[in-house]
Protein backbone atom coordinates (compact mmCIF):
# COMPACT_ATOMS: atom_id res chain seq x y z
CA UNK A 1 0.00 0.00 0.00
CA UNK A 2 1.31 3.75 -0.76
CA UNK A 3 1.67 5.89 1.87
CA UNK A 4 4.75 6.40 5.02
CA UNK A 5 6.08 3.51 6.80
CA UNK A 6 7.73 3.94 9.93
CA UNK A 7 9.37 1.48 12.68
CA UNK A 8 9.13 0.60 14.95
CA UNK A 9 6.08 1.38 16.33
CA UNK A 10 6.74 1.02 19.99
CA UNK A 11 10.22 1.23 21.47
CA UNK A 12 11.06 1.74 25.73
CA UNK A 13 15.02 3.25 25.88
CA UNK A 14 17.10 3.61 29.18
CA UNK A 15 18.42 6.85 29.23
CA UNK A 16 21.87 7.33 27.91
CA UNK A 17 20.58 4.13 24.89
CA UNK A 18 20.60 5.10 21.13
CA UNK A 19 18.34 4.08 18.35
CA UNK A 20 17.38 4.89 15.57
CA UNK A 21 13.39 5.67 13.69
CA UNK A 22 13.00 4.42 10.76
CA UNK A 23 10.68 6.13 7.56
CA UNK A 24 9.94 5.28 4.29
CA UNK A 25 7.90 6.57 1.94
CA UNK A 26 6.94 5.08 -1.85
CA UNK A 27 5.16 7.85 -3.02
CA UNK A 28 8.09 9.53 -5.06
CA UNK A 29 8.04 12.62 -2.54
CA UNK A 30 10.84 14.78 -2.73
CA UNK A 31 9.97 16.26 0.58
CA UNK A 32 10.25 14.51 4.27
CA UNK A 33 9.96 15.66 7.80
CA UNK A 34 10.07 14.44 11.43
CA UNK A 35 7.72 15.66 14.31
CA UNK A 36 6.77 14.98 17.71
CA UNK A 37 3.88 15.09 19.07
CA UNK A 38 3.70 15.90 23.38
CA UNK A 39 0.25 16.27 25.14
CA UNK A 40 -1.15 19.95 24.84
CA UNK A 41 1.55 21.12 22.68
CA UNK A 42 0.92 19.90 18.90
CA UNK A 43 2.98 18.67 16.71
CA UNK A 44 6.51 20.24 16.67
CA UNK A 45 9.02 20.02 13.88
CA UNK A 46 12.45 18.74 14.50
CA UNK A 47 13.88 18.27 11.24
CA UNK A 48 12.98 18.05 7.18
CA UNK A 49 14.53 17.21 4.27
CA UNK A 50 13.40 19.21 1.28
CA UNK A 51 15.24 16.93 -1.38
CA UNK A 52 17.43 13.89 -1.62
CA UNK A 53 21.07 15.31 0.18
CA UNK A 54 19.65 17.82 1.98
CA UNK A 55 18.30 18.44 5.63
CA UNK A 56 17.71 21.21 7.61
CA UNK A 57 16.63 21.87 11.10
CA UNK A 58 12.94 22.49 12.76
CA UNK A 59 11.59 24.04 15.90
CA UNK A 60 12.94 21.81 18.04
CA UNK A 61 16.10 19.42 16.79
CA UNK A 62 18.77 19.61 19.84
CA UNK A 63 19.04 15.88 20.69
CA UNK A 64 18.33 14.33 17.71
CA UNK A 65 19.94 13.82 14.10
CA UNK A 66 19.01 12.55 10.69
CA UNK A 67 20.32 11.32 7.59
CA UNK A 68 18.46 11.31 4.08
CA UNK A 69 19.40 8.25 3.24
CA UNK A 70 17.45 8.13 -0.77
CA UNK A 71 14.59 10.42 -1.41
CA UNK A 72 12.69 7.35 -0.14
CA UNK A 73 14.14 7.08 3.54
CA UNK A 74 14.85 9.90 5.91
CA UNK A 75 15.89 8.21 9.81
CA UNK A 76 15.89 10.22 13.24
CA UNK A 77 18.54 9.65 15.71
CA UNK A 78 18.70 9.65 19.02
CA UNK A 79 22.22 9.57 20.03
CA UNK A 80 21.69 9.53 23.90
CA UNK A 81 18.18 9.50 24.63
CA UNK A 82 16.93 11.50 27.66
CA UNK A 83 13.28 11.09 29.51
CA UNK A 84 12.52 14.59 27.22
CA UNK A 85 12.33 12.75 24.42
CA UNK A 86 9.84 10.46 25.99
CA UNK A 87 7.19 11.37 23.04
CA UNK A 88 5.37 10.19 20.04
CA UNK A 89 7.22 10.72 16.60
CA UNK A 90 5.63 11.31 13.18
CA UNK A 91 7.14 11.13 9.79
CA UNK A 92 5.61 12.90 6.67
CA UNK A 93 5.91 13.36 3.15
CA UNK A 94 5.10 16.03 0.80
CA UNK A 95 5.23 16.32 -3.05
CA UNK A 96 4.26 19.75 -3.47
CA UNK A 97 3.88 23.22 -2.12
CA UNK A 98 -0.14 23.39 -2.17
CA UNK A 99 -0.91 19.42 -1.04
CA UNK A 100 -1.48 18.07 2.35
CA UNK A 101 1.24 16.16 3.75
CA UNK A 102 0.95 12.34 4.08
CA UNK A 103 1.96 11.37 7.67
CA UNK A 104 2.76 7.68 9.06
CA UNK A 105 1.40 6.32 11.93
CA UNK A 106 3.70 7.08 14.30
CA UNK A 107 6.82 5.58 17.15
CA UNK A 108 5.44 5.66 20.63
CA UNK A 109 8.61 5.68 22.61
CA UNK A 110 9.37 6.14 26.20
CA UNK A 111 12.90 6.86 27.75
CA UNK A 112 13.36 5.72 31.05
CA UNK B 1 6.78 33.70 13.11
CA UNK B 2 3.81 31.87 12.09
CA UNK B 3 1.57 30.27 14.92
CA UNK B 4 -1.87 28.96 15.02
CA UNK B 5 -4.32 29.18 17.70
CA UNK B 6 -7.28 26.58 18.31
CA UNK B 7 -10.22 26.54 21.09
CA UNK B 8 -8.89 24.38 23.50
CA UNK B 9 -10.66 21.10 24.61
CA UNK B 10 -12.18 18.37 25.13
CA UNK B 11 -15.35 19.36 23.52
CA UNK B 12 -18.22 17.03 23.97
CA UNK B 13 -21.22 17.32 22.12
CA UNK B 14 -24.44 14.78 21.43
CA UNK B 15 -24.62 13.14 18.48
CA UNK B 16 -26.28 15.38 16.08
CA UNK B 17 -25.17 18.68 17.12
CA UNK B 18 -24.06 21.51 15.20
CA UNK B 19 -19.76 21.54 15.61
CA UNK B 20 -17.33 24.72 15.37
CA UNK B 21 -13.83 24.60 16.30
CA UNK B 22 -11.97 27.90 16.14
CA UNK B 23 -8.93 28.10 14.41
CA UNK B 24 -7.13 31.45 13.70
CA UNK B 25 -3.36 32.29 12.25
CA UNK B 26 -0.54 34.73 12.20
CA UNK B 27 1.58 33.98 9.13
CA UNK B 28 3.72 35.78 6.91
CA UNK B 29 2.46 36.24 3.26
CA UNK B 30 -0.17 33.98 2.02
CA UNK B 31 -0.31 30.72 3.40
CA UNK B 32 -2.27 27.57 2.75
CA UNK B 33 -4.32 26.02 5.75
CA UNK B 34 -5.17 22.70 6.80
CA UNK B 35 -7.31 20.46 8.97
CA UNK B 36 -5.86 17.23 10.15
CA UNK B 37 -7.78 14.60 12.22
CA UNK B 38 -6.45 11.97 14.49
CA UNK B 39 -8.43 9.13 15.62
CA UNK B 40 -7.13 7.20 18.63
CA UNK B 41 -3.46 5.11 17.89
CA UNK B 42 -3.28 6.56 14.81
CA UNK B 43 -1.25 9.30 12.64
CA UNK B 44 -2.52 12.34 11.06
CA UNK B 45 -5.09 12.50 8.15
CA UNK B 46 -5.97 15.33 5.66
CA UNK B 47 -9.57 16.49 6.30
CA UNK B 48 -9.47 19.26 4.43
CA UNK B 49 -7.03 22.67 2.86
CA UNK B 50 -7.48 25.57 1.44
CA UNK B 51 -4.82 27.36 -0.47
CA UNK B 52 -5.95 31.28 -0.91
CA UNK B 53 -8.77 33.94 0.79
CA UNK B 54 -12.32 33.10 0.33
CA UNK B 55 -11.18 29.37 -0.85
CA UNK B 56 -13.80 26.42 0.94
CA UNK B 57 -12.15 23.37 2.27
CA UNK B 58 -14.70 20.26 2.29
CA UNK B 59 -14.90 16.35 2.99
CA UNK B 60 -16.80 14.60 4.76
CA UNK B 61 -19.75 17.02 5.64
CA UNK B 62 -17.01 19.11 7.14
CA UNK B 63 -16.41 23.18 5.94
CA UNK B 64 -13.95 25.52 6.34
CA UNK B 65 -13.63 29.09 5.11
CA UNK B 66 -10.16 30.78 4.59
CA UNK B 67 -10.96 34.02 5.68
CA UNK B 68 -8.02 36.32 5.41
CA UNK B 69 -9.61 39.83 7.01
CA UNK B 70 -9.78 37.72 10.15
CA UNK B 71 -7.03 35.40 9.82
CA UNK B 72 -9.27 32.38 10.55
CA UNK B 73 -10.31 29.05 9.71
CA UNK B 74 -12.97 27.49 11.78
CA UNK B 75 -14.16 24.16 11.39
CA UNK B 76 -17.75 23.19 11.01
CA UNK B 77 -19.96 20.10 11.12
CA UNK B 78 -24.02 20.77 10.45
CA UNK B 79 -24.39 16.79 12.19
CA UNK B 80 -21.85 14.97 13.92
CA UNK B 81 -21.55 11.45 14.54
CA UNK B 82 -20.22 9.67 17.64
CA UNK B 83 -17.24 8.25 14.82
CA UNK B 84 -16.17 12.13 14.58
CA UNK B 85 -14.75 11.58 17.84
CA UNK B 86 -11.11 12.54 17.48
CA UNK B 87 -8.73 15.40 17.90
CA UNK B 88 -9.14 17.84 15.33
CA UNK B 89 -5.83 19.95 14.61
CA UNK B 90 -5.52 23.34 12.57
CA UNK B 91 -2.44 24.21 10.36
CA UNK B 92 -1.06 26.30 7.99
CA UNK B 93 2.03 26.52 5.59
CA UNK B 94 3.43 29.46 5.27
CA UNK B 95 3.52 31.22 1.55
CA UNK B 96 6.77 31.19 0.86
CA UNK B 97 7.25 28.76 -1.27
CA UNK B 98 9.70 26.42 0.89
CA UNK B 99 9.57 23.09 2.35
CA UNK B 100 9.39 24.14 5.85
CA UNK B 101 6.79 22.02 7.27
CA UNK B 102 3.64 22.83 8.64
CA UNK B 103 2.72 25.28 11.94
CA UNK B 104 0.24 23.10 13.77
CA UNK B 105 -2.17 24.18 16.60
CA UNK B 106 -2.42 22.32 19.60
CA UNK B 107 -5.32 20.28 18.68
CA UNK B 108 -8.98 19.84 20.08
CA UNK B 109 -10.55 16.98 21.66
CA UNK B 110 -13.94 16.38 20.23
CA UNK B 111 -16.13 13.58 22.22
CA UNK B 112 -19.67 13.08 20.97
CA UNK B 113 -21.95 11.43 22.73
CA UNK B 114 -24.75 9.22 21.02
Amino acid sequence: NAGVTQTPKFQVLKTGQSMTLQCAQDMNHNSMYWYRQDPGMGLRLIYYSASEGTTDKGEVPNGYNVSRLNKREFSLRLESAAPSQTSVYFCASLVTTNYGYTFGSGTRLTVV
Amino acid sequence: GDSVTQMEGPVTLSEEAFLTINCTYTATGYPSLFWYVQYPGEGLQLLLKATKADDKGSNKGFEATYRKETTSFHLEKGSVQVSDSAVYFCALRSGGGGADGLTFGKGTHLIIQP
